[in-house]
């Protein structure tokens, strides 16, 4: 158990174009969901954290309006990236927290590269 | 007091051999300590994680050692093979940071056949 998808895996777009991404926890409940910036390299940059139902909270530095996180039901967040420039392009990674048992682990997503052009 | 330091920043091991990273907080309110392992392309997964209230967990070829007083932990990879070729980061997690966990920089080990 304790799976967790992203789609697209990677994505090319277009420099001034919106790219959503979505996280779905497939087989637990997420009780809080992650969004992580990874360039080549280098570790794990968190940028939001998101719960369900309520406004994410977005880490400093990240731009809440770029970077536009839904977290529509326990199980699915989605991440939209406004008006992609090139210095936008990245792999993008989510995570998913599970309570259960005393246990509060984080489950990541396989990520999805983005491309701008 | 947020960060995680992690070392070495790349590790070459034979294959059969030990591979060792090592990792120090300074915030004493994390309670929660665990290690991930990334692929090339791939998000990272769970390899094993500890709590301050045990020195030491096995889980098969990897082992926890952790350091309280000292506010270390490390990851053992005992028999390592070229299969465990990868990006290993150490990660914490508790106090005023709450659920987010603080990763370390990553070691990027590498088993030679």
């Amino acid at each position: 158990g304790a799976v967790v998808s992203q789609h697209p895996s990677w994505v090319i777009c277009k420099s001034g174009t919106s790219v959503k991404i979505e996280c779905r926890s497939l087989d637990f409940q997420a009780t809080t969901m992650f969004w992580y910036r990874q360039f080549p390299k280098q570790s794990l940059m968190l940028m939001a954290t998101s719960n369900e139902g309520s406004k994410a909270t977005y880490e400093q530095g990240v731009e809440k309006d770029k970077f536009l996180i839904n977290h529509a039901s326990l199980t699915l967040s989605t991440l939209t990236v406004t008006s992609a420039h090139p210095e936008d392009s990245s792999f993008y990674i989510c995570s998913a927290s599970r309570a259960a048992g005393g246990e509060d682990t984080q489950y990541f997503g396989p990520g999805t590269r983005l491309t701008v052009l | 007091q947020q960060q995680v330091k992690q070392s070495p920043q790349s590790l070459i091991v034979q294959k059969g051999g030990i591979s060792i990273i090592n990792c120090a907080y300074e915030n004493t309110a994390f309670d929660y300590f665990p290690w991930y392992q990334q692929f090339p392309g791939k998000g990272p997964a769970l390899l094993i994680a500890i709590r301050p209230d045990v020195s030491e967990k096995k889980e098969g070829r990897f082992t926890i050692s952790f350091n309280k007083s000292a506010k270390q932990f490390s990851l053992h990879i005992m028999d390592s093979q070229p299969g465990d070729s990868a990006t290993y980061f150490c990660a914490a997690r508790g106090g005023t940071s709450g659920s987010r966990l603080t990763f370390g920089e990553g070691t990027q080990l590498t088993v030679n056949p």
